[in-house]
């Protein structure tokens, strides 16, 4: 059974203070990992797709990167603005491409 | 562009009732996935339509359905309702290409039962 463990829980960084969340996956065959943000209230919003270890992709603040057993959501000099909060989803190769296994998330909350 | 629109965006029901949520996808996106989320379990991935018919279904019971209209639209539907099927119940739609999970969410229907 595909499984998606995201830590920490929750995590409060001051404005500027880099940090990391974490993305474990054990799953049978992997066709991509990806990184979701919710926002309260809202549905999640599509940030980036890994394929292969080794992978990065970067979008402003924000870093992902992906290793065999993991993968990790750098933030770089948070802002407020980047308080939400971030899912990790694992799609296998087998199944349906909307079939995504997704973590239970890490909030973030981010003090100016 | 439009959105992933989902109505009706909350809604109460007593056990026992049924419901039926409503998705309209991104325009010119035929695939539509819905997905329940709830502080315990997260996100669950419910069922998937394509073309109209049902590609692949979640682990849930039977009560919970779905259908695809021809202009894409899609609903689902809950009978029997219990008290654990209180979630927040996500659409999200799609290009059909495979090797990708970027899926575009509406904001949800939350459904409370009482």
């Amino acid at each position: 059974e595909d499984q998606v463990t995201q830590s920490p829980e929750a995590l409060r960084l001051q404005e500027g203070e880099s940090s990391s969340l974490n993305c474990s996956y054990t799953v049978s065959g992997l066709r991509g990992l990806f990184w979701y943000r919710q926002d309260p209230g809202k549905g999640p919003e599509f940030l980036f797709t890994l394929y292969s270890a080794g992978e990065e992709k970067e979008k402003e603040r924000l870093k992902a990167t992906l290793t065999k057993k993991e993968s990790f959501l750098h933030i770089t000099a948070p802002k407020p603005e980047d308080s939400a909060t971030y899912l990790c989803a694992v799609l296998p190769v087998s199944g349906s491409a909307r079939q995504l296994t997704f973590g239970s998330g890490t909030q973030l909350t981010v003090l100016p | 562009k439009a959105g992933v629109t989902q109505t009706p965006r909350y809604l109460i029901k007593t056990r026992g009732q049924q419901v039926t949520l409503s998705c309209s996808p991104i325009s010119g996106h035929r695939s539509v996935s819905w997905y329940q989320q709830t502080p315990g379990q997260g996100l669950q991935f419910l069922f998937e339509y394509f073309s109209e018919t049902q590609r692949n279904k979640g682990n849930f019971p039977g009560r919970f359905s779905g259908r695809q209209f021809s202009n894409s639209r899609s609903e689902m539907n809950v009978s029997t309702l219990e008290l654990g099927d209180s979630a927040l119940y996500l659409c999200a739609s799609s290009l059909h290409r495979e090797n990708t999970g970027e899926l575009f969410f509406g904001e949800g229907s939350r459904l409370t039962v009482l």
